[in-house]
């Protein structure tokens, strides 16, 4: 089984609908993250948390929020869906141990599109 | 902001040869370095991390990290038509977030 799931793989959604996006890992890492990848514009960071109690603002939150039910758990909430969110979205992992080196692990993605 | 810039490509090498991506970064605090391959539509999957000056090499690919230059370099040998990808280098700074460069993308022409 995958270390990093992502539910759905692929959503389409209309213009305005609240939609989550899920993922779970069963890696033990302590910090997860959310990213978006638009072409040519590389990976950008939403949302992160290094705990289940921390949770942080990236580069590109706005619209976006997070929950972190659990230590394995982290979910990503568009309040009100716009066609400029449609982009592939990627969660990922790191574990807080220097002796891991910080590296960080991805889920297969899901595939968002707003009309 | 920290900045991590990488060439765009695309870089196109003949199969079997050396193929050399590179990155530079803005902060000279960072400590940590990697490289991600991402085929089209997939996840990145990490291939390489480094930590000190100097190079690293994990069979067909050795990654080399100059600190002073702020310089962070993918050489992949002998280069196979599946080695065809985008390559992402990401830099982490003091355990924080991670910084992706935009990619670099490689093709390998039989």
């Amino acid at each position: 089984d995958a270390d990093v799931t992502q539910t759905p793989r692929n959503r389409i959604t209309k213009t305005g609908k609240r939609i989550m996006l899920e993922c779970s890992q069963t890696k033990g890492h302590d910090r997860m993250y959310w990213y978006r990848q638009d072409p040519g514009l590389g990976l950008r960071l939403i949302y992160y948390s290094f705990d289940v109690k921390d949770i942080n603002k990236g580069e590109i939150s706005d619209g976006y929020s997070v929950s972190r039910q659990a230590q394995a758990k982290f979910s990503l909430s568009l309040e009100s869906a716009i066609p400029n969110q449609t982009a592939l979205y990627f969660c990922a992992t790191s574990d807080s141990l220097r002796t891991g080196g910080y590296e960080q692990y991805f889920g297969p993605g899901t595939r968002l599109t707003v009309t | 902001q920290k900045e991590v810039e990488q060439n765009s490509g695309p870089l196109s090498v003949p199969e079997g040869a050396i193929a050399s991506l590179n990155c530079t970064y803005s902060d000279r605090g960072s400590q940590s370095f990697f490289w991600y391959r991402q085929y089209s539509g997939k996840s990145p999957e990490l291939i390489m991390s480094i930590y000190s000056n100097g190079d690293k090499e994990d069979g067909r690919f050795t990654a080399q990290l100059n600190k002073a230059s702020q310089y962070v370099s993918l050489l992949i040998r002998d280069s196979q038509p599946s080695d065809s990808a985008t390559y992402l280098c990401a830099v982490n700074w003091y355990g924080q977030n991670f910084v992706f460069g935009p990619g670099t993308r490689l093709s390998v022409l039989p």
